[in-house]
C-alpha cells in the first residue's frame, strides 16, 4: 500500500499570499496518477487537480499540482477567503487508492 | 447533471450491520465505477473499495476484506456498501464517489454522505 504524508500539517496564511503544500509517497506514483481535493466543513470533497497537474472543470488557475515519482505540490498562488479549508492528495495508480492525512490552510 | 442521492444517517449498535445506498441519475449507471470514501470524525479520508456496476465485480481495500460488500441495482441505479461487525471506530461519514470515467480512480462527483454512528 502507497502511504501518503502531507505537510505541513497546519498552513497559516493572509489572503494574497502564495500556498505551496506537500505530498510525499512512500513509493512511486504510476503515471502520476495523484488527485488533490479541497474539503470545507460539512461537505464533500472536490477535485481540483488530477494526473498530477491536470485542473478539473471549473478549478481557477491560481490553483496548480506539480511532481512525479514521490514528490508532488499543490499551490494556490494567491489565497481569496474561500480557499482557507483542508486539503487532501490522493493517489490512484495501485490498489487500494490511498488518501493523505491532510493540510489544513487557515487564516494567520 | 450527475447526481449521487445517499441514504440517510444511520445509528447502529456494535456487532450489527449497516447498509448504504447511494442512487446515480443523470448518467449510464452502468458506465462508471463507483467507489466508496469514508471519513470518521475529524480525521482523513480512507478509500474503501469499489464495485463495476456493469459486471458486479469488486475491488475491496484489505482492512475491509471480509466486513464489506459492494452490490448494485441496476434496474434503479442504485449501489450498496454493506459493512458488518460494527465496531465503534466505524464510526465516520460514508461517501459513494464516481470518477471522470470508467476507469478514473479519481472523483469528479461524490454523494452527500451518510453518517454512521455506532454507539452503544
Amino acid at each position: 500500500e502507497i502511504v501518503l504524508t502531507q505537510s505541513p500539517g497546519t498552513l497559516s496564511l493572509s489572503p494574497g499570499e502564495r500556498a505551496t503544500l506537500s505530498c510525499r509517497a512512500s513509493q512511486s506514483v504510476s503515471s502520476s496518477y495523484l488527485a488533490w481535493y479541497q474539503q470545507k466543513p460539512g461537505q464533500a470533497p472536490r477535485l481540483l487537480i488530477y494526473g498530477a497537474s491536470s485542473r478539473a472543470t471549473g478549478i481557477p488557475d491560481r490553483f496548480s499540482g506539480s511532481g512525479s515519482g514521490t514528490d508532488f505540490t499543490l499551490t494556490i498562488s494567491r489565497l481569496e477567503p474561500e480557499d482557507f479549508a483542508v486539503y487532501y492528495c490522493q493517489q490512484y495508480g495501485s490498489s487500494p487508492f490511498t488518501f493523505g492525512g491532510g493540510t489544513k490552510v487557515e487564516i494567520k | 447533471q450527475v447526481q449521487l442521492v445517499q441514504s440517510g444517517a444511520e445509528v447502529k449498535k456494535p456487532g450489527a450491520s449497516v447498509k448504504v445506498s447511494c442512487k446515480a441519475s443523470g448518467y449510464t449507471f452502468t458506465g462508471y465505477y463507483m467507489h466508496w470514501v469514508r471519513q470518521a470524525p475529524g480525521q482523513g479520508l480512507e478509500w474503501m473499495g469499489r464495485i463495476n456496476p456493469n459486471s458486479g465485480g469488486t475491488n475491496y481495500a484489505q482492512k475491509f476484506q471480509g466486513r464489506v460488500t459492494m452490490t448494485r441495482d441496476t434496474s434503479i441505479s442504485t449501489a450498496y456498501m454493506e459493512l458488518s461487525r460494527l465496531r465503534s471506530d466505524d464510526t465516520a461519514v460514508y461517501y459513494c464517489a464516481r470518477g471522470e470515467d470508467f476507469w478514473s480512480g479519481y472523483y469528479n462527483y461524490w454523494g452527500q454522505g451518510t453518517l454512521v454512528t455506532v454507539s452503544s
